[in-house]
């Protein structure tokens, strides 16, 4: 499969619990980019890297979530002591470069009990 | 603040018909992208676009761009059942990377 992978696709956690989520993306792409999607929203840009260099944050990304991209390879997002408005479905994606496409993958759905 | 509106926000039209869903973006960077997404699924790309005058086809789906207006369309000819999702554009900001996506039209095709 050369497409973007996502691990796990669902995951359920109670509140105050810590959560990582993993990103494999497109083999050449060296951008590498995190949305989240709530209900009935469109997705909203959290972060993304080039490489390994992490380019741009979103105002959205509290101090309770980090991302990495260790080797440029792939990614991972941590949320800690996680909240009920962190209940959304995070997607990953990856790029070529600027002005090509972006390829998402199947998104890993939070649910914060 | 970098914004992308489209509408309508909900579309139920009955196969055969034509109709456009409507884009309106607020960068200059003049890079807008159209994509799927199927319940409970992820987002497929269907369009790219990066120049004015942009036009793109693909089967009963087309995609323009009219960047002096900031206007994006997608037009539907003659809607299938199998074309019911939800819709996104999105645009690119300038000297950036990241995607502004629009709320969506969710499109529902009947019989």
């Amino acid at each position: 499969d050369t497409g973007v992978s996502q691990d796990p696709r669902h995951k359920i956690t109670k509140r105050g619990q810590n959560v990582t989520f993993r990103c494999d993306p497109i083999s050449e792409h060296n951008r590498l980019y995190w949305y989240r999607q709530t209900l009935g929203q469109g997705p909203e840009f959290l972060t993304y890297f080039q490489n390994e260099a992490q380019l741009e944050k979103s105002r959205l990304l509290s101090d309770r979530f980090s991302a990495e991209r260790p080797k440029g390879s792939f990614s991972t997002l941590e949320i800690q002591r996680t909240e009920q408005g962190d209940s959304a479905m995070y997607l990953c994606a990856s790029s070529g470069g600027l002005g090509t496409e972006a390829f998402f993958g199947q998104g890993t759905r939070l649910t914060v009990v | 603040e970098l914004k992308v509106e489209q509408n309508p926000l909900f579309l139920s039209m009955q196969e055969g018909k034509n109709y456009t869903i409507y884009c309106n973006y607020s960068t200059t960077s003049d890079r807008l992208y159209w994509y799927r997404q199927d319940p409970g699924k992820s987002l497929e790309s269907l369009f790219v676009l990066l120049s004015n005058g942009a036009v793109k086809q693909e089967g009963r789906l087309m995609a323009s761009l009219d960047t002096k207006a900031r206007l994006s369309t997608l037009h539907i000819t003659a809607a299938v059942h199998d074309l019911s999702a939800t819709y996104f554009c999105a645009d690119q900001g300038y000297n950036t990377d990241k995607l502004i996506f629009g709320t969506g039209t969710r499109l529902q095709v009947f019989p």
